[in-house]
């Protein structure tokens, strides 16, 4: 079956650098999206990796290798404002996207 | 621009009732999809359309419909409202290709409890 794993919940500091993992399993690859999603409101696009390597745009950076099935993403200079769930997707071989549960990022003071 | 939109924002729905989630976007996406949301679950794909006039089953289709008569609009129909359908659900568009998922725009959501 196609799975994907993350991290249910994490915490961290204001200021402080967080990774986020995420491992997949699936039928074929054909790329890792992350997105945001803050409560109560609509999953917004972060980022896209289709090859191995780290993407970076500003405070956030993702990293993926197909070989192991993994992909990080990594938030620096963490603010209160990122406290959000985090979500990766991977788009399988029917270019189909299959979801993690998401990981809930708790930001404190 | 809107983006998406979709109505209602919040409905509470006796069992049993039909209830169209309605979807209209904007963007001119070729593609459009409906997930469900459900804590401790990963979004869960419906149904979608790959372009207008053609639509397919995701992965929990069972008690839904869809049509896309039009690039526009995707309405979800649930036939028979049952508890377990109660959920938040996106609608979503994105620019598809056989080679590329393209980036979601989603919704913001459609709060649904069925009673």
């Amino acid at each position: 079956g196609q799975n994907i794993d993350q991290p249910t919940e994490m915490t961290a500091t204001e200021g402080a650098i967080v990774q986020i993992n995420c491992t997949y399993q699936t039928s074929g690859f054909n790329g890792l999206f992350w997105y945001q999603q803050h409560a109560g409101e609509a999953p917004t696009f972060l980022s896209y990796n289709v090859l191995d390597g780290l993407e970076e745009k500003g405070r956030f950076s993702s990293f993926l290798s197909r070989s192991k099935g993994y992909s990080y993403l990594l938030l620096k200079e963490l603010q209160m404002k990122d406290s959000a769930s985090y979500l990766c997707a991977v788009t399988d071989s029917n270019y189909q996207l299959i979801w993690g549960a998401g990981t809930k990022l708790i930001i404190k003071p | 621009i809107a983006g998406i939109t979709q109505a209602p924002t919040s409905q509470i729905l006796a069992a049993g009732r039909r209830m169209t989630l309605r979807c209209t976007q904007d963007m001119r996406h070729n593609a459009m999809y409906w997930y469900r949301q459900d804590l401790g679950l990963g979004l869960r794909l419906i149904h979608y359309s790959n372009t207008a006039g053609t639509t397919g089953k995701g992965e929990v289709p069972d008690g839904y419909s869809v049509s896309r008569a039009n690039t526009d609009d995707f309405p979800l129909t649930l036939a028979s409202a049952v508890p377990s359908q109660t959920s938040v659900y996106f609608c979503a568009s994105s620019d598809w290709s056989p080679q590329n998922t393209g980036e979601l725009f989603f919704g913001e959501g459609s709060r649904l409890t069925v009673l």
